[in-house]
């Protein structure tokens, strides 16, 4: 059973277009997370959801917004799509326990290009 | 003040060798260094764990080395093996109300030559 998973693995679309990622975890963890990892395969931090509430967001571009419709679930739908989102997005859950913050497990990636 | 820094950007090892990847790093609010492993087209796999409170942790062939007063930390593969062969990223976890972040260093390539 894959613990995180992501929808679509790939995703090729037009500048302006607007375009959603889907993420789904079946650890029970109560925190989810989106990275962008770029072209020089840097990771970083876009947003973190616990328990269906927003507690991060990096200073992404408003263009970019998470939902969680459940704790399972985390989606990213990003609007006027540019040539500068493309990346891979990795979607993340983790658990915090006693104030510690447990492993966090990635999903498979979605790559983005946009032309 | 939130960065962690990682050297080398890229390492060849062969077979047999001592893979050796470092992490530097600012803020000492940072409580959890995890190392992940990413391998082309999958997504970034915890390998091993540290917290700031021990200053080595051994699991097989995998070592992290510690050092609070240096805030500094290290990877060490023994006996590296062609398998190994991936990127490899240091992290370190600052936590935010009721939730963590990883800050991520910049990552390194490892290519172990048979």
């Amino acid at each position: 059973d894959t613990a995180v998973s992501q929808t679509p693995k790939y995703l090729v679309t037009q500048m302006g277009n607007d375009k959603s990622i889907k993420c789904e975890q079946n650890l029970g963890h109560d925190t989810m997370y989106w990275y962008k990892q770029d072209s020089k395969k840097f990771l970083k931090i876009m947003f973190s959801y616990n328990n269906k509430e927003l507690i991060i967001n990096e200073t992404v571009p408003n263009r970019f917004s998470p939902k969680s419709p459940d704790k399972a679930h985390l989606n990213l739908h990003i609007n006027s799509l540019e040539l500068g989102d493309s990346a891979v997005y990795f979607c993340a859950s983790s658990q915090l326990r006693g104030g510690r913050l447990e492993t966090q497990y990635f999903g498979p990636g979605t790559r983005l290009l946009v032309l | 003040q939130q960065q962690v820094k990682q050297s080398p950007q890229s390492l060849i090892v062969q077979k047999g060798g001592i893979s050796i990847i470092n992490c530097a790093y600012e803020n000492t609010a940072f409580d959890y260094f995890p190392w992940y492993q990413q391998f082309p087209g999958k997504g970034p796999a915890l390998l091993i764990a540290i917290r700031p409170d021990v200053s080595e942790k051994k699991e097989g062939r995998f070592t992290i080395s510690f050092n609070k007063s240096a805030k500094q930390f290290s990877l060490h593969i023994m006996d590296s093996q062609p398998g190994d062969s991936a990127t490899y990223f240091c992290a370190a976890s600052i936590h935010t109300g009721n939730t963590g972040k990883l800050i991520f260093g910049q990552g390194t390539t490892l290519q172990v030559k048979p």
